[in-house]
């Protein structure tokens, strides 16, 4: 069974760090892009970052580049996502996803979501 | 940017009824990279559909996606208690990957 197992979230001030990893079991992590979705609370879904298999392409949205940054470590069946000068509307809902095959999409297993909440 | 538009965004209707659920998007949708999501309230989204009318494992045929280029359309053709949620469509051909900004089908 695939599972997909967010850490890392809590409260931070703007302008502060987080790491957030996810971490994967249930299929060979390294043959997959994998991805990060947020969700602010009572919001619609938006895709943060995605990862190659090999790490070598990365892709982000507008509005977390140059401030997140993706990676993963394949021996580890890890996937993080470093936040950096982190604003008040990244409060959110992040979720770790998998694509239902080796391309990047659609998302077929998701997990269970950690709470970012970045407040003074 | 793909920019996905979803229409309405709410839908009030009764169990038994049909519902029908639009997307735009901004600009032509890479080959068939379009998916629809379902999400309830405190859970993650499930894949209901991907390259515009495929159902994902273990999703009942009631649920069916149509549609092409810029247009697509998710119809649910009787609902079920269980089928009142949000609905977010997707497209993945393309970076950065983007979402509707949903659909909430709630009971009439």
């Amino acid at each position: 069974e695939v599972q997909l197992v967010e850490s890392g979230g809590g409260s931070v001030q703007p302008g502060r760090s987080l790491r957030l990893s996810c971490a994967a079991s249930g299929f060979t992590f390294e043959k997959y892009v994998m991805h990060w979705v947020r969700q602010a609370p009572g919001k619609g879904l938006e895709w943060v970052a995605g990862i190659s298999a090999t790490g070598h392409h990365l892709g982000y949205a507008d509005s977390v580049k140059g401030r997140f940054t993706i990676s993963r470590d394949n021996a580890k069946s890890s996937l993080y996502l470093q936040m950096d000068s982190l604003r008040p509307d990244d409060t959110a809902f992040y979720y770790c996803a998998r694509p239902r095959d080796y391309g990047w999409g659609p998302f077929q297993h998701w997990g269970q979501g950690a709470l970012v909440t970045v407040s003074s | 940017e793909i920019v996905l538009t979803q229409s309405p965004g709410t839908l009030s209707l009764s169990p038994g009824e049909r519902a029908t659920l639009s997307c735009r998007a901004s600009q032509s949708v890479a080959s068939t990279y379009l998916a629809w999501y379902q999400q309830k309230p405190g859970q993650a989204p499930r894949l209901l559909i991907f390259d515009i009318s495929t159902r994902a494992t273990g999703i009942p045929d009631r649920f069916s996606g149509s549609g092409s280029a810029t247009d697509f359309t998710l119809t649910i053709s009787r609902l079920e208690p269980e089928d009142f949620a949000v609905y977010y469509c997707q497209q993945y051909g393309t970076t950065p990957l983007t979402f509707g900004g949903g659909t909430k089908v709630e009971i009439k």
